[in-house]
């Protein structure tokens, strides 16, 4: 079945940039009607969409994070990475990915990995 | 952006019971809005898509109902697995978001 890896680095530097990568694995990232998203959540608090992508490489970021966010897929890895720059303590969370089913009426984050925690801290 | 209501913020309850927990999205969605069951230290599960459809594999006492602006997640007869917290989300345009939670606990 199915399945999502996250990884990266747990911990990063104020002003830095965090980089993480999904694995997809037991499918193709390429299948149609699936956008491949990221997902976070603060310690102790809700979540927050980040952004979506397609495996053409057509993206939606959510506008709070739009100018230090970057998504990209790399198909021939199946993989989609998220890039977000400039950090700070706000940005320390639990970072998901996850599948973005879109194929009306049904759009939902189906899939999750399993999550990987990043600090930002000196 | 929609912002997304839920209430109550927490509820107590007991197994056997039957718990509504409400989602209010600040505009209209139609029925695009699904519901997650995250419990502590795991990955958010898709329960409920399109405001009423059960996904694969989730128990039938899960139930979703609404459209428009108010919405509903019933679990008809709590079993001791579903203590957990409980979040909606708006598919029905970007950027997604997620209502604050509900945290379903013991009574």
């Amino acid at each position: 079945q199915l399945q999502l890896q996250e990884s990266g680095p747990g911990l990063v530097k104020p002003s830095e940039t965090l980089s993480l990568t999904c694995t997809v694995s037991g499918g193709s990232i390429s299948s149609s009607s699936y956008y491949w998203g990221w997902i976070r959540q603060p310690p102790g608090k809700g979540l927050e969409w980040i952004g979506s992508i397609y495996y053409s490489g057509s993206t939606y970021y959510n506008p709070s994070l739009k100018s230090r966010v970057t998504i990209s897929v790399d198909t021939s890895k199946n993989q989609f990475s998220l890039k977000l720059s400039s950090v700070t303590a706000a940005d320390t969370a639990v970072y998901y990915c996850a599948r973005h089913l879109r194929a009306a009426p049904r759009d939902a984050f189906d899939i999750w990995g399993q999550g990987t925690m990043v600090t930002v801290s000196s | 952006d929609i912002q997304m209501t839920q209430s109550p913020s927490s509820v107590s309850a007991s197994v056997g019971d039957r718990v509504t927990i409400t989602c209010r999205a600040s505009q209209g969605i139609s029925s695009w809005l699904a519901w997650y069951q995250q419990k502590p230290g795991k990955a958010p599960k898709l329960l409920i898509y399109a405001a009423s459809s059960l996904q694969s594999g989730v128990p039938s006492r899960f139930s979703g109902s609404g459209s428009g602006t108010d919405f509903t997640l019933t679990i008809s007869s709590l079993q001791p697995e579903d203590f957990a917290t409980y979040y909606c989300q708006q598919a029905n345009s970007f950027p997604r978001t997620f209502g604050q939670g509900t945290r379903l606990e013991i009574k």
